[in-house]
Parts: C-alpha cells; sequence; structure tokens
C-alpha cells in the first residue's frame, strides 16, 4: 500500500542555518504530497502541499518539490528560526482517498 | 473560519470509565477524520468518515473504542471502559478536496 518514510529525528540547528527533512514515497497512481508543521501543544497544520510531479510547495520560506524521478518530497528552508521549532511530518493523499502520514520530524533551532 | 473544533481539551479519567470525545467539523467538509497521537505509536488514523458514513474503521484498536457521526456537524469518539494505555493525543481533522484541516486535539488522561 501507500507509504511516506521520512528522516528520523531529532534534528538540532543554529538560528539561520539551512534545512533539509528528507522524504520518500511509495505510492501506485499519482498522489497528492503535503508537509504538515505541528507546534508544541497544538494540532497538526498544513505547511505547504504539491499535487503533480515538478510542482513546488512554498510557505513561510519553507519549499518542497514533487520528484517523481525520485519518489521524494523534501522539505528545505534556507534559514531557519526559533520559531521554526516543531514537529514535522510528511503526507500523502493517494488515489483511493486514503491519507498517509509520516513518523514525524523534530526540528530544534536553538539560537 | 473557528476552525475545527474538539472538546474537551484535557481529560483527566480512572481506568473503567466510559470516555466521550467531541469534534465539530469545518461547515462545508464531507469528510472526517479521528487520529490517535502518541510518542511509541506517532500519528495513528482510527476511523474516517464521508459524508457521515464510516468508511474505514480498520484503525480502531478494539471493541471498546466506538465513533458517531450523527450529522454533518458533529462527531463523537467513545472508549467504554477506558484503560491507562488509551492514554494519548486525541486528534478529530475535516476534509476539503485534498488537504485536512486539523483540530487542536484532546490530550487524555486514564489514571
Amino acid at each position: 500500500g501507500d507509504s511516506v518514510t521520512q528522516m528520523e529525528g531529532p534534528v538540532t540547528l543554529s538560528e539561520e542555518a539551512f534545512l533539509t527533512i528528507n522524504c520518500t514515497y511509495t505510492a501506485t497512481g499519482y498522489p497528492s504530497l503535503f508537509w504538515y508543521v505541528q507546534y508544541p501543544g497544538e494540532g497538526l497544520q498544513l505547511l505547504l502541499k504539491a499535487t503533480k510531479a515538478d510542482d513546488k510547495g512554498s510557505n513561510k520560506g519553507f519549499e518542497a518539490t514533487y520528484r517523481k524521478e525520485t519518489t521524494s518530497f523534501h522539505l528545505e528552508k534556507g534559514s531557519v528560526q526559533v520559531s521554526d521549532s516543531a514537529v514535522y511530518f510528511c503526507a500523502l493523499r493517494g488515489d483511493n482517498n486514503d491519507m498517509r502520514f509520516g513518523a514525524g520530524t523534530r526540528l530544534t533551532v536553538k539560537p | 473560519d473557528a476552525g475545527v473544533i474538539q472538546s474537551p481539551r484535557h481529560e483527566v479519567t480512572e481506568m473503567g470509565q466510559e470516555v466521550t470525545l467531541r469534534c465539530k467539523p469545518i461547515s462545508g467538509h464531507n469528510s472526517l477524520f479521528w487520529y490517535r497521537q502518541t510518542m511509541m505509536r506517532g500519528l495513528e488514523l482510527l476511523i474516517y468518515f464521508n459524508n457521515n458514513v464510516p468508511i474505514d474503521d480498520s484503525g480502531m484498536p478494539e471493541d471498546r473504542f466506538s465513533a458517531k457521526m450523527p450529522n454533518a456537524s458533529f462527531s463523537t469518539l467513545k472508549i467504554q471502559p477506558s484503560e491507562p494505555r488509551d492514554s494519548a493525543v486525541y486528534f478529530c481533522a475535516s476534509r476539503l478536496l485534498d488537504t485536512q484541516y486539523f483540530g487542536p486535539g484532546t490530550r487524555l488522561t486514564v489514571l
């Protein structure tokens, strides 16, 4: 079945460092891909999404490109801030409308 | 837009007691999801509804768990009897097109 694999955390960075969180997927058909973010004590919030190959989702300085050839959707940000500290979830929605979430990657940004 | 509303936000109960969690989805969204999040198991899909009809309840851990959606604006997740291993954060989410919107969650502690 469809699945998502994302890099294990935790990830600890200094402020203004470059961030990459890897995400790869397995799916039949043409899934939509998502990154969600969960701040402490809150529910998941949609960060960005891409619905077809080569689409780039972007929001709040974060970007991810839907790469069908490598079945990847890596999350990147050029300069992280302390306020970006959160847990990040990669997810896909397959042709059967089921949503699959990765295990989550905890990011801590230190001043 | 008030977003997905969940109540209560926190629940502490004793083993053997009945627990009812409530969710009000965003108006106009026709799919509703219940998730459970724990440190050990991450985010697990318990059940989801389309147009108030349960579609997939394969994630419901056992018969102690039940969920209903009597109308488009309300859903409940009931645990009876509750056990300490049910302690977790329970999230409700509703979906429009291919994007899920999460509520703030209910933190359940079973003593």
